[in-house]
């Protein structure tokens, strides 16, 4: 059964940069068609997608987010990793990885970490 | 990217049907036949129970249907339940280089 577990620190600085990390389990990070992203969930709020990465390296992302953005895979350990610069409150929330089909086979996130909560504080 | 519309919270009482709207635009919902919704209990991730507007996962019952017209695609769920009283959400493919939104999620509330 495929599983996702996010990991990194619950509580980052100002200004600084968010690191976290998702390790799958019970499957490859290589399946063809399908892209891992990042989604996440500010208190009380609705979801809001990321970027997602192709174990190849090819990337669809959210324009509001892409300047602070990076991510990237290693598929010899099985994981991606997000990385999310000069973070402010306003990024706090709860970051799930999550697996969905690409352009020609999209159907939605059909695998989800547990989520791990973000708080951006001083 | 904008986020899809879906009403804040909808009601009913156990047993009836309730039906979730999700609003976008010719440029998601309505170019595309991949809308998917999603259930999610409090502090926990969400779970995939409708794809492709109408289609439901393995063991997701009967009870959830899906459907689409135009720019606005819903979700009903029939034989209210207690265990439905939780966030639903919608999300769609945007074909372009965001690829996915997702909507601002409704409260279902079973009286």
């Amino acid at each position: 059964q495929l599983q996702l577990q996010e990991s990194g620190p619950g509580l980052v600085k100002p200004s600084e940069t968010l690191s976290l990390t998702c390790t799958v389990s019970g499957g490859s990070i290589t399946s063809s068609d399908y892209y891992w992203g990042w989604v996440r969930q500010p208190p009380g709020k609705g979801l809001e997608w990321i970027e997602s990465i192709y174990y190849s390296g090819s990337t669809y992302y959210n324009p509001s987010l892409k300047s602070r953005v990076s991510i990237s895979v290693d598929t010899s350990k099985n994981q991606f990793s997000l990385k999310l610069s000069s973070v402010t409150a306003a990024d706090t929330a709860v970051y799930y990885c999550a697996r969905h089909g690409g352009p020609y086979n999209w159907s939605g996130f059909d695998h989800w970490g547990q989520g791990t909560l973000v708080t951006v504080s001083s | 990217q904008s986020a899809l519309t879906q009403p804040p919270s909808v009601s009913g009482s156990p047993g009836q049907s309730v039906t979730i709207s999700c609003t976008g635009t010719s440029s998601d919902v309505g170019s595309y036949n991949r809308v998917s919704w999603y259930q999610q209990p409090p502090g926990t991730a969400p779970k995939l129970v409708i794809y492709e507007v109408s289609n439901r996962p393995s063991g997701v019952p009967d009870r959830f249907s899906g459907s689409k017209s135009g720019n606005t695609a819903s979700l009903t769920i029939s034989g209210l339940q207690a265990e439905d009283d939780i966030d639903h959400c919608c999300s769609s493919y945007t074909g372009s280089t965001t690829l996915g939104v997702f909507g601002g999620g409704t409260k279902l509330t079973v009286l």
